[in-house]
């Protein structure tokens, strides 16, 4: 079956430390490759996405994912996190075959101040 | 960026009642929507696609006749909860699509008694 992985369920850091978050997808052929942040409170927001192009992709708030397409992987980075990143990030993949947007299961993520 | 609203946000109901959720999508039109489940600290579920004029694709296991799915005009899509029980209670949340992004509502967390 299709799918996504987040291998981290529940990640804490300190401030300034280095963040990196993964996923994988089980699909074959095209995808299209999405973040998103959910905030406490609020609703799901948009950090980056991939269609084509270059595989490095630049999101909101300093955010930044690589897609290789070899490693059926699209992990999220940030070099510094801040304690505002405190949140739960959603990996999500459309495949061209389905055109639906399927998520991982999610990563909490919080930063200690 | 594009907006999609959700209403109520949140709703207590007692068990055999039936409850509707509103998704709007406020500067644009939407020809197609999508209403996820997600359950405390898991992921999004994809339960259905809205299309307007015609009927709902539902995921496999989601129940067509529990969850009815109405998309009357190009930005207004409805999810009715039918004899709702607390097995339901859950997160409802919908997403539009606008020139190939999603944009997500609020969400409408839906109590049972």
């Amino acid at each position: 079956a299709q799918s996504v992985s987040q291998h981290n369920h529940h990640v804490i850091l300190s401030e300034a430390a280095s963040l990196e978050l993964g996923c994988n997808y089980s699909y074959g052929g095209t995808v299209n490759l999405f973040w998103y942040v959910q905030y406490p409170g609020q609703h799901l927001q948009l950090l980056l996405k991939y269609f084509s192009g270059d595989p490095l992709v630049k999101g909101i708030k300093g955010f930044e994912a690589e897609f290789i397409k070899s490693k059926f992987s699209f992990n999220l980075r940030k070099p510094s996190v801040q304690w505002s990143d405190t949140a739960e990030y959603f990996c999500a993949v459309i495949s061209g075959n389905t055109g639906k947007l399927i998520f991982g299961q999610g990563t909490t993520l919080q930063v200690k101040p | 960026g594009a907006v999609v609203s959700q209403h109520p946000s949140w709703v207590i109901c007692k068990s055999g009642t039936s409850v509707k959720i509103e998704c709007r999508s406020l500067d644009f039109q939407a020809t197609t929507m999508f209403w996820y489940r997600q359950f405390p600290k898991q992921s999004l579920m994809l339960m259905a696609t809205s299309n307007e004029g015609s009927k709902a694709t539902y995921e496999q296991g989601v129940e067509k006749d529990k969850f009815l799915i109405n998309h009357a005009s190009l930005t207004l899509s409805t999810l009715t909860v039918t004899s709702a029980h607390p097995e339901d209670s859950s997160f409802y949340i919908c997403s539009a699509e606008n020139t190939g992004e999603l944009f997500f509502g609020e969400g409408s967390r839906l109590t049972v008694l």
